[in-house]
C-alpha cells in the first residue's frame, strides 16, 4: 500500500506561492495522485489530480516527478481565502480498491 | 454546493441508541461513500457502493450498518456505539468506482458519543 505523509501544517502571506509536498514511496503504477482541500464544517473538495509530470488547472498545479514517490501542490499567489486542510489522496486501482489518504496539512495563509 | 446533502448535520446519542445517518445526491452518480473523519487522522474509508451493491468493507465493526437502497441514497445504520467512534462521518459520491474519479463530499454529520 502507498502510504502518504505531508507536513502537518505550514503558514504563508498573502500573494505568495504555496508549495505542499507529499509523499508517497510505495506508490503503485496504476495509482493517481489526487488533492483535495477541506474546509471548516465542510466536506474535502477536489482540486486538481495528476498521474506523472504537471498539470495544472485553474486554481494549482501539481508537479510529479519522474519516480512519482512525491507530489507537490503549488497554489500561485494565495489569498486568505486558501486558508484549509490540503489532502494529498492516492488511489490504488486494484480488486482491493484502497483509498489512502493523507493525514492533511493544515495551511493558514496571513495577511 | 447542494451536490451531496447529509443529515442531521450533528447528532449525540448514547451508546445503547439506535440513529442512521441520511446522504442524498444529486448528481447523477452510480457510486456512493461512507468515510470516517476523526480529528488530526486521514480519513478513513468505510464503505463503498457501486451501484447499489457494496464493493468494499474496510473491516468496520459490525455496530456500523450501511444500506443502499438506490444509487441516490446512502444510509449508516448506528447501534451500540462507543465513545471512540464519535467523529464526523462524510458521505461522497462518484460518477463509478474506477480511480481515477473525482469524489464530491457532503457536508458531513458531526457525530459525539456520550
Amino acid at each position: 500500500l502507498a502510504k502518504t505523509t505531508q507536513p502537518i501544517s505550514m503558514d504563508s502571506y498573502e500573494g505568495q506561492e504555496v508549495n505542499i509536498t507529499c509523499s508517497h514511496n510505495n506508490i503503485a503504477t496504476n495509482d493517481y495522485i489526487t488533492w483535495y482541500q477541506q474546509f471548516p464544517s465542510q466536506g474535502p473538495r477536489f482540486i486538481i489530480q495528476g498521474y506523472k509530470t504537471k498539470v495544472t488547472n485553474e486554481v494549482a498545479s501539481l508537479f510529479i516527478p519522474a519516480d512519482r514517490k512525491s507530489s507537490t501542490l503549488s497554489l500561485p499567489r494565495v489569498s486568505l481565502s486558501d486558508t484549509a486542510v490540503y489532502y494529498c489522496l492516492v488511489g490504488v486501482v486494484d480488486s482491493n480498491y484502497q483509498l489512502i489518504w493523507g493525514a492533511g496539512t493544515k495551511l493558514i495563509i496571513k495577511p | 454546493e447542494t451536490g451531496v446533502t447529509q443529515t442531521p448535520r450533528h447528532l449525540v446519542m448514547g451508546m445503547t441508541n439506535k440513529k442512521s445517518l441520511k446522504c442524498e445526491q444529486h448528481l447523477g452518480h452510480n457510486a456512493m461513500y461512507w468515510y470516517k473523519q476523526s480529528a488530526k487522522k486521514p480519513l478513513e474509508l468505510m464503505f463503498v457502493y457501486s451501484l447499489e451493491e457494496r464493493v468494499e468493507n474496510n473491516s468496520v465493526p459490525s455496530r456500523f450498518s450501511p444500506e443502499c437502497p438506490n444509487s441516490s441514497h446512502l444510509f449508516l445504520h448506528l447501534h451500540t456505539l462507543q465513545p471512540e467512534d464519535s467523529a464526523l462521518y462524510l458521505c461522497a459520491s462518484s460518477q463509478g468506482v474506477a480511480v481515477p474519479d473525482t469524489q464530491y463530499f457532503g457536508p458531513g454529520t458531526r457525530l459525539t458519543v456520550l
